[in-house]
C-alpha cells in the first residue's frame, strides 16, 4: 500500500514568488492534515480536511496560505507571495475518519521549503 | 487551548542506559495519546498509542509509555537504549475540540553514544 506522498521534496524560491506543495494521502483516508516545522521549533498544526471540507484551519498563519482538497483526494498548499519566515518543512498526514480521533496519522516525508 | 509539553529538548545517553522522556498535555476531556519518532532521514512514524484501556502501552522496539490521567502525563520509557534509538521523539495529543486534530510537542532529540 502506498503511503502519504508529498511533492516536491525540496523547493527553493525567492521571496515574493509562489509555491504550491502537493500531498497525496493514503487511499481511503478522509482526514488530511497539514503541519509545518520551522527550523528547531515544534511541529505546528496548519489545517485539517475531512474529505474536501476544511474542518479546522485555525493554524493557517495568514491569508498568503491557501489549501485546497478538491474532490477529497489530494491536497495542495499554496503560498503566495512567499516570505522568508515561511521557510521550514511542511508535513502532510492522513488518517481514517472513525469520528473519535482514535486513529493514527501517517505522515509524508515532508517538503523542505526555503525562501531566499 | 490544547497544548503538549515535552520536558527535555536534548538528551544524551550511553548505550544500555534507561530512558524516560516526559510529556504533559493540557486538555481535560477524553484524549488519544501518541508518541512518534523520526529517525535521521526518515518519515515521522508511530511508536505507540493510547486510546483506552490499560494505561501502560507497549510499542515497537521495546518502548512503552504510561498514561497517568491525574497528572495529564504520557511519559515514554525504554529500559535499555541502543545506538539505533538515536532519533527525535514527539509526543502528540488528539482530542475533540469540535473536531479532532493532532497537536505535537516540541520534540526531544535523543543521541545514544555507542
Amino acid at each position: 500500500e502506498a503511503g502519504v506522498t508529498q511533492f516536491p521534496s525540496h523547493s527553493v524560491i525567492e521571496k515574493g514568488q509562489t509555491v504550491t506543495l502537493r500531498c497525496d494521502p493514503i487511499s481511503g483516508h478522509d482526514n488530511l492534515y497539514w503541519y509545518r516545522r520551522v527550523m528547531g521549533k515544534e511541529i505546528k498544526f496548519l489545517l485539517h480536511f475531512v474529505k474536501e471540507s476544511k474542518q479546522d484551519e485555525s493554524g493557517m498563519p495568514n491569508n498568503r496560505f491557501l489549501a485546497e482538497r478538491t474532490g477529497g483526494t489530494y491536497s495542495t498548499l499554496k503560498v503566495q507571495p512567499a516570505e522568508l519566515e515561511d521557510s521550514g518543512v511542511y508535513f502532510c498526514a492522513s488518517s481514517l475518519n472513525r469520528g473519535q480521533g482514535d486513529t493514527e496519522a501517517f505522515f509524508g516525508q515532508g517538503t523542505r521549503l526555503t525562501v531566499v | 487551548a490544547q497544548s503538549v509539553s515535552q520536558h527535555n529538548h536534548h538528551v544524551i545517553l550511553s548505550e544500555a542506559a534507561s530512558l524516560e522522556l516526559g510529556c504533559n498535555y493540557s486538555y481535560g476531556g477524553t484524549v488519544n495519546l501518541f508518541w512518534y519518532v523520526q529517525y535521521p532521514g526518515q518519515h515521522l512514524q508511530l511508536l505507540l498509542k493510547y486510546f483506552s484501556g490499560d494505561p501502560l502501552v507497549k510499542g515497537i522496539k521495546g518502548f512503552e509509555a504510561e498514561f497517568i490521567k491525574s497528572k495529564f502525563s504520557f511519559n515514554l520509557r525504554k529500559p535499555s537504549v541502543q545506538w539505533s534509538d538515536t532519533a527525535e521523539y514527539f509526543c502528540a495529543v488528539n482530542a475533540n475540540t469540535g473536531g479532532f486534530k493532532t497537536i505535537f510537542g516540541a520534540g526531544t532529540r535523543l543521541f545514544v553514544k555507542a
